[in-house]
């Protein structure tokens, strides 16, 4: 019953360092999601597939690359980090694009830029 | 777009005391979520409203969606310690496969 799990849970980058966080469901979701969270901002979307091979941008893609090689999993990549890329990330997953079909979190990854 | 404001935006109350919070937009919505998220942990998901004037409730929670569609409310009765974390109300951004999300009410609850 792992639902969607993120790794890692931490992660400190200097800056220009690149790094892969990894998000896998077992659900057998469709539509995977990756979100940024920071304080007062709520969260916000970086980019989204809506199913294996596919990948979309969100509200705020820059700087941020993803890819969707299998269904289960959703990597979201940072080339050359940067301090405005300090932020708690998560991960979500949904079976369909219907109103009925509501996302599931895994419990982020939290990451510091210096 | 589509933008979901939350109120309050904190809110700091006594153990076994009712709380109200409210998520309006100003575009209808034709589904409404409330999640919880803990410290340290992603947002779990609370009540799922599909229907305008649908009230359903949660153990301790009951949600309503308004019956313009343009609004939800979630309210907590007999509050606990438990209860402390951010509460975000959600829904679909019409027409896209992207969900819209509030910015989140704090609630700390003193015991």
């Amino acid at each position: 019953n792992a639902g969607v799990t993120q790794t890692p849970k931490f992660r400190v980058l200097k800056t220009g360092q690149s790094m892969t966080l990894l998000c896998a469901q077992d659900m057998n979701h469709e539509y995977m999601y990756w979100y940024r969270q920071d304080p007062g901002m709520g969260l916000r979307l970086i980019h989204y597939s809506v199913g294996e091979g596919t990948t979309a941008k969100g509200e705020v893609p820059d700087g941020y690359n993803v890819s969707r090689l299998k269904k289960q999993n959703f990597l979201l990549g940072l080339e050359s980090a940067a301090p405005s890329q300090t932020s708690v990330y998560f991960c979500a997953s949904r079976r369909t694009a219907q109103g009925n079909s509501p996302l599931h979190f895994g419990n982020g990854t939290r990451l510091t830029v210096t | 777009g589509q933008q979901l404001n939350q109120s309050p935006q904190s809110m700091f109350i006594q153990e076994g005391e009712d709380v109200s919070m409210n998520c309006t937009s100003s575009s209808i919505f034709n589904t409404w979520l409330w999640y919880k998220q803990d410290p340290g942990e992603g947002p779990v998901l609370l009540i799922a409203l599909y229907k305008a004037g649908e009230l359903t409730s949660n153990g301790r929670l009951t949600a309503q969606f308004g019956i313009t569609r343009k609004d939800s409310f979630l309210n907590i009765s007999a509050s606990i310690p438990s209860d402390v974390g951010i509460y975000f109300c959600a829904g679909p951004n019409s027409g896209t496969y992207k969900y819209i999300f509030g910015t989140g009410t704090r609630l700390k609850v003193l015991a």
